[in-house]
């Protein structure tokens, strides 16, 4: 079975460009979740779907940053404009229902803002 | 202080001995424990999870949990080279969220 799938692997852009994040969930999975990673703050939960609906996007930085998951197969992060210190590992994981149940996660994307 | 707090180490031990890294939390509504193993350059993979007190053993790993003293620790017996990685600790909280510590690299030294 296809794991969690994510793009772009790597995103390499400017300080004011709109980046775009994709990931496809494992088949079945009703919750997807986008975390960020980096060295100093570690993996944080950005925002959170259950059935396409987002349940919980307290961990979104500020209005830069916005989720959409528009069917179950489906979602994307968006950073419009983006800023050097958006730099990190975005990875998207899904589970088969919420919080309580296994995450699996998918190979991330590395984005590096200039 | 931080919800879920590890020591960053690392944590260095020989081959063939046994390996404990330990996490402790802030929540005491806090239901499910989780270790999540991540390689140098690729993402998080679950190792295995615990939920009541006590230990709970899968092959060569062993979870430990103490709800009262709000402790939860991974023994890893037999270490192997393979086994040097960067191991997250995820805990539930009472608000249904799963939040993770900063991890503990361990290096397991042939």
């Amino acid at each position: 079975d296809a794991g969690v799938i994510q793009s772009p692997r790597h995103e390499v852009t400017e300080m004011g460009q709109e980046v775009t994040l994709r990931c496809k969930p494992i088949s079945g999975h009703n919750s997807l979740f986008w975390y960020r990673q980096t060295m100093m703050r570690g993996l944080e939960l950005l925002i959170y779907f259950n059935n396409n609906v987002p349940i919980d996007d307290s961990g979104m930085p500020e209005d830069r940053f916005s989720a959409k998951m528009p069917n179950a197969s489906f979602s994307t992060l968006k950073i419009q404009p983006s800023e050097p210190r958006d730099s990190a590992v975005y990875f998207c994981a899904s589970s088969f229902s919420g919080s309580t149940e296994t995450q699996y996660f998918g190979p991330g994307t590395r984005l590096l803002v200039l | 202080q931080k919800e879920v707090e590890q020591n960053s180490g690392p944590l260095s031990v020989p081959e063939g001995a046994i390996a404990s890294l330990n996490c402790t939390y802030s929540d005491r509504g806090s239901q499910s424990f989780f270790w999540y193993r991540q390689y140098s350059g690729k993402s998080p993979e679950l190792i295995m999870f615990i939920y009541s007190n006590g230990d709970k053993e899968d092959g060569r790993f062993t979870a430990q949990l103490n709800k009262a003293s709000q402790y939860v620790s991974l023994l890893i017996r037999d270490s192997h080279p393979s086994d040097s990685a960067t191991y997250l600790c995820a805990v539930l909280t009472g608000f249904q969220k799963l939040v993770f510590g900063t991890g503990t690299r361990l290096l397991v030294s042939p």
